[in-house]
């Protein structure tokens, strides 16, 4: 299977803990986007880089986050000092899109749920 | 900005029967619109788009869409669903000519009876 995967698939830790999580897009795939999708809600955005630059960051992205994709490949997510609304689903999504793409299709991983106790 | 609003968070229907999921958008510029579907325990898999032409866009799974821009609509549609259908879909939409990430609905749940 060469889809989008993440580890962990699940991720239990106590509130001030640090946690990072991981994300390997389909192996063409030059976007990689990260979400979080809390009970009830639809995915809201992150974070997005295209090869290795992080081109947008949302405002739901406070200073204990941060994202990294050293290499243009993989991608970590870290949560310093993690609180209980940090309890989520994170999701990573990748795409192929070139400066002229119209609309690509973002292919979205299995996530990571997050419980912080 | 934009932002989707998916009218019903649940919509039960019997197997063999048509649905319809009811998804309205706001937005002051072009957009693309998408339907994605979720099943449990799985990540969201692209069921169509949107992006310019014909306003009828057929995707997977027999589900289909229509674009109404006088209404800002783009519900989903399929003749006749199966169990297997089961699962949360989400309508999003996103600013044509920018970074084409999408704003998501909440969601709308379809429960398939047998």
């Amino acid at each position: 299977d060469t889809g989008v995967s993440q580890d962990p698939r699940h991720k239990i830790t106590k509130r001030g803990q640090n946690v990072t999580f991981r994300c390997d897009p389909i192996s063409e795939h030059n976007r990689l986007y990260w979400y979080r999708q809390t009970l009830g809600q639809g995915p809201e955005f992150l974070t997005y880089f295209q090869n290795e630059a992080q081109l947008e960051k949302s405002r739901l992205l406070s200073d204990r986050f941060s994202a990294e994709r050293p290499k243009g490949s993989f991608s970590t997510l870290e949560i310093q000092r993690t609180e209980q609304g940090d309890s989520a689903m994170y999701l990573c999504a990748s795409s192929f899109g070139s400066g002229t793409s119209v609309g690509d299709t973002q292919y979205f991983g299995p996530g990571t749920r997050l419980t912080v106790l | 900005a934009q932002s989707v609003t998916q009218l019903d968070s649940q919509v039960p229907v019997f197997e063999e029967a048509p649905v319809e999921l009811r998804c309205n958008y706001s937005s002051s510029v072009s957009v693309y619109l998408f339907w994605y579907v979720q099943y449990p325990n799985q990540g969201l898999q692209l069921l169509l788009k949107y992006l310019s032409g014909s306003t009828l866009v057929k995707g997977i799974n027999g589900f289909e869409a229509e674009f109404n821009k006088s209404q800002t609509s783009f519900h989903l549609r399929k003749p006749s669903v199966h169990i297997s259908d089961t699962a949360e879909y989400f309508c999003a939409v996103a600013r044509s000519g920018g970074s084409y990430i999408p704003t998501f609905g909440r969601g709308t749940s379809l429960i398939v009876h047998p």
